[in-house]
């Protein structure tokens, strides 16, 4: 039962443009959400995050949306730039104990230059 | 360097055999959590520890255990090894059981059984 999904294996966007990772979760009791970013031969680094109780968090070029009703949350990454090429989790806390991270699969995103 | 160190980064062996990874978390964090990434799969959560404690347990096999000593690092021990234990095993630590701050990530140790 996967409880946070990222539906798309990969994103190609050209550099300067806008790149959009999506994840869905089914667990209404998750009430913190984060970003992690991978690149290869290392460990995923923490992006960004966002509590329940909001629905966006700005960092930066990067903005994570929060759709409670939906259960979605999206990344956006503008201007994206070749060095964001990496893939991409989501995670979610909540709703059990010692508060562990439940991930999705990841997004392999590439920027062209 | 994150901070989270594990050993050793790669390992080979063969089935049926056992093995025993080490993470030493950053400093001052009292948690650690152990992930398995599978090829082109997102990260299992295994297990989790704080301040020497089993905390929360996800999809660990029986085959496998972990334990954090008194210093605060942690091994986990594969036993009687599986080609689908190939994988790369993720630990990772942060201050408190919550993860308001996010968890700091080791680099991984990659293991492949033959």
């Amino acid at each position: 039962d996967q409880q946070v999904k990222q539906n798309s294996p990969s994103l190609s966007v050209q550099e300067g443009r806008i790149s959009i990772l999506n994840c869905d979760y089914t667990n209404s009791m998750f009430d913190y959400f984060l970003w992690y970013k991978k690149y290869p031969a290392e460990g995923p680094t923490f992006l960004i995050s966002i509590s329940s109780i909001k629905d966006k968090n700005e960092d930066g070029r990067f903005t994570v949306f929060l759709n409670k009703s939906a259960k979605h949350l999206s990344l956006h990454i503008v201007p994206s730039q070749p060095g964001d090429s990496a893939v991409y989790f989501c995670a979610a806390e909540g709703g059990n104990a010692g508060n562990m991270l439940t991930f999705g699969g990841g997004t392999r995103l590439m920027v062209k230059p | 360097d994150s901070g989270v160190t594990q050993t050793p980064k790669h390992l080979i062996t063969a089935t049926g055999q056992r093995v025993t990874l080490r993470c030493s978390p950053r400093s001052g964090d009292l948690s650690v959590y152990w992930y398995q990434q599978s090829l082109d799969q997102g990260l299992q959560f295994l297990i989790q520890y704080y301040n020497g404690e089993e905390r929360a347990k996800g999809n660990i096999l029986e085959r496998f255990s972990a334990q954090q000593f008194p210093d605060l690092h942690s091994e986990l021990n594969l036993s009687s090894l599986e080609l689908g234990d190939s994988a790369l095993y993720f630990c990772a630590s942060s201050a408190s059981p919550g993860t308001v701050y996010g968890y700091t990530f080791g680099s991984g140790t990659r293991l492949t059984v033959v």
